[in-house]
């Protein structure tokens, strides 16, 4: 079945530390691969997203490239910053042959930025 | 700004009791979901539906059932509620499957089961 797997957390950087969290996929056909983020008591944003082979997404200074070829959505940032600390979750979307679309979801990786 | 509202950030209930828990959105997005989010686990997918009166089930049905009588709302039903079902449940909904958009998320309901 399809599937996303994550690096699991926590991660813990120092401010201005670059960081990477790693995501790779599972899937039959061709998914959409997504960045969510949750800040503490609050729902899911999307962050960034890529439909197609080699498409970059990119937001707020994280970026991930779709990598068919290793089948992998890494996401990255330059610096990050304090108020980056949230759970960030990978995760794809294929469409239904029935109708419909879902969306699957990695475990999700818990970062901490400390000063 | 658009909106996925649930109806209770925190809810507990007993063992046995039926729960319904309510989303609504106001962005006139046909699709809509339900996820339960559990530590290590995830976002699980419960039922999703595509259309009013469609439902469909997800990776994780057992237990639960959805009803969606209109558009902009769907609701969550815990038949005969247990202890394992504690968790925190997320709402989302997003707009026509053949366009590839995000999804739009609640603000979650922590049910506690006593």
């Amino acid at each position: 079945g399809d599937s996303v797997t994550q690096m699991e957390g926590p991660v813990t950087l120092s401010e201005e530390a670059f960081l990477t969290i790693n995501c790779t996929y599972t899937a039959t056909g061709y998914p959409s691969l997504f960045w969510y983020v949750q800040y503490p008591g609050e729902g899911l944003q999307l962050l960034l997203k890529a439909t197609k082979a080699d498409d970059k997404g990119s937001n707020k200074g994280f970026e991930a490239t779709y990598r068919k070829e290793t089948t992998s959505f890494h996401l990255e940032k330059g610096s990050v910053q304090v108020s980056d600390s949230a759970v960030y979750f990978c995760a794809l979307r294929l469409i239904l042959t029935g109708g419909g679309n879902k969306l699957t979801f990695g475990t999700g990786t818990q970062l901490k930025v400390e000063l | 700004d658009v909106k996925v509202t649930q109806s209770s950030r925190y809810l507990v209930k007993r063992t046995g009791e039926k729960v319904f828990l309510e989303c609504v959105q106001d962005m006139d997005h046909e699709n809509m979901f339900w996820y339960r989010q559990d530590p290590g686990l995830g976002l699980r997918l419960i039922y999703f539906s595509y259309d009013v009166k469609m439902k469909e089930k997800g990776d994780i049905p057992e237990g639960y059932s959805v009803s969606r009588e209109k558009k902009e709302r769907f609701s969550l039903i815990l038949e005969s509620a247990s202890t394992n079902q504690t968790s925190m449940y997320l709402c989302a909904s997003s707009p026509d499957s053949l366009q590839d958009y995000g999804y739009t998320f609640g603000s979650g309901t922590r049910l506690t089961v006593v």
